[in-house]
């Protein structure tokens, strides 16, 4: 396990269809997050797990977003019913929560994520 | 919430000159802020932290510089290469509460030969 993995790396979609990405994150990082980017701009917070448990989702995240984290491994985002607007990249990170310990590391790490294009 | 502003949003830069990118962040609460680089088609990558705690990091050619009272803090690239120019984020979070970062629009850094 080397890193964060994303898949699939690159989807086109039909507006109104739906999708789903699956996040695979560095296997003792209890924390994963979802972030969007599109061009020229930073990444935009979307979700994040702490184990399996979603503890906050952004005002970005509308009715026709879903993420899960069932069993604190891998992640899914779904959208539903598409829109061109949807069209980004869908960046997956992890971390290692470490709060209370003498050693704290907030550093993430990115996959490549997924460029989705809405058509 | 938070808001992370960055400038400029290019710079470029002579191989061998220094580039000072800054950041300025919106909540006092914020103490940890790290600096991504993001080479076209690549994943953000980690390329230096600090924590407010301290004032300055170095790391080999890079350091970063926190100020709290004016919640600025900068990154600064010292002999640039070629190989530096990437797009470079800075973000700032408050690991107290929320462990999301948020993040700046980014540097588009030149280095020219």
């Amino acid at each position: 396990d080397t890193g964060v993995s994303q898949n699939p790396r690159h989807k086109i979609t039909k507006r109104g269809q739906n999708v789903t990405f699956r996040c695979d994150p560095i296997s003792e990082h209890n924390r994963l997050y979802w972030y969007r980017q599109t061009l020229g701009q930073g990444p935009e917070f979307l979700t994040y797990f702490q184990n399996e448990a979603q503890l906050e989702k952004s005002r970005l995240l509308s009715d026709r977003f879903s993420a899960e984290r069932p069993k604190g491994s891998f992640s899914t985002l779904e959208i539903q019913r598409t829109e061109q607007g949807d069209s980004a990249m869908y960046l997956c990170a992890s971390s290692l929560d470490q709060t209370g310990t003498r050693t704290t590391n907030y550093g993430y790490t990115f996959g490549s994520g997924t460029r989705l294009t809405v058509v | 919430g938070e808001n992370v502003e960055q400038h400029p949003s290019t710079l470029s830069v002579q191989e061998g000159d220094s580039a000072v990118i800054k950041c300025t962040y919106s909540d006092s609460a914020s103490n940890y802020f790290p600096w991504y680089k993001q080479e076209l088609g690549k994943r953000p990558q980690l390329i230096i932290d600090i924590r407010s705690n301290v004032g300055e990091k170095k790391d080999q050619r890079i350091a970063v510089t926190l100020n709290k009272t004016a919640k600025h803090f900068s990154l600064h690239i010292t002999e640039t290469q070629p190989e530096d120019s990437a797009v470079y984020f800075c973000a700032a979070s408050n690991t107290g509460t929320a462990s999301k970062l948020t993040f700046g629009t980014g540097t588009r850094l030149q280095v020219t030969l």
